[in-house]
């Protein structure tokens, strides 16, 4: 069975710095990968998603993750945080496209002035 | 478009009482998902509907809670009798299957709270 671990509940950084949030997955098959946002009160949003077209993923708000199968990491990067990134962001992993996704136990990020 | 509909936003109930969840999904999708969230357990999928038609209810914690599509513009999640351990923010999903983009679409959530 497909599954994901996000390494660290919460993490801060320092506004202007870099965002790193850990994600690594299981799976028996090449995986379907995403990074989805949560603000608060909110729904999930999508963030990026990886479809084995390109490692390298680019996301909204500046966000990008790159697809490692040799570590099987799918690690969410942002070069600035600003405040508004305080969230929380959930990896997820999907055996095909339309498949259900299962998700990580997400990673709140806060950013510190 | 609107997005994902979910009706009531909150919820607070006695403990032994039904409840009902409703869900309008984006026009024109195919897929629905139910998800349950809570501290201790994170995100949870209890349910998901492919054109109307359950696929996997592997995740729904017990008889207690059944989940309907009528048809392709409804879902309800019901909770018969309820407890206080089903206290969370239970959101619909909804996506198209086969599209080119099949990313999931959440609703804001109905917060639950079982007194």
């Amino acid at each position: 069975a497909q599954s994901v671990t996000q390494l660290g509940s919460h993490v801060s950084v320092s506004e202007g710095a870099l965002v790193l949030l850990r994600c690594n997955y299981s799976s028996s098959v090449p995986p379907y990968l995403f990074w989805y946002v949560q603000y608060p009160n909110q729904g999930l949003q999508l963030l990026l998603k990886y479809t084995s077209a390109a490692t390298l993923v680019k996301g909204i708000n500046g966000f990008e993750a790159e697809f490692k199968k040799s570590e099987t990491s799918f690690h969410l990067t942002k070069p600035s945080a600003h405040m508004s990134d305080a969230a929380e962001y959930f990896c997820a992993v999907s055996l095909n496209r339309d498949d259900k996704i299962i998700f990580g136990k997400g990673t709140r990020l806060h950013i510190l002035p | 478009d609107a997005g994902v509909i979910q009706s009531p936003r909150h919820e607070v109930t006695e403990m032994g009482q039904e409840v009902t969840l409703r869900c309008k999904p984006i026009s024109g999708h195919n897929s629905l998902f139910w998800y349950r969230q809570t501290m201790m357990r994170g995100l949870e999928l209890l349910i998901y509907f492919n054109n109307n038609v359950p696929i996997d209810d592997s995740g729904m914690p017990e008889d207690r809670f059944s989940a309907k599509m009528p048809n392709a513009s409804f879902s309800t999640l019901k909770i018969q009798p309820s407890e206080p351990r089903d206290s969370a923010v239970y959101f619909c999903a909804s996506s198209l299957r086969g599209g080119s983009s099949y990313e999931q679409y959440f609703g804001p959530g109905t917060r639950l709270t079982v007194t």
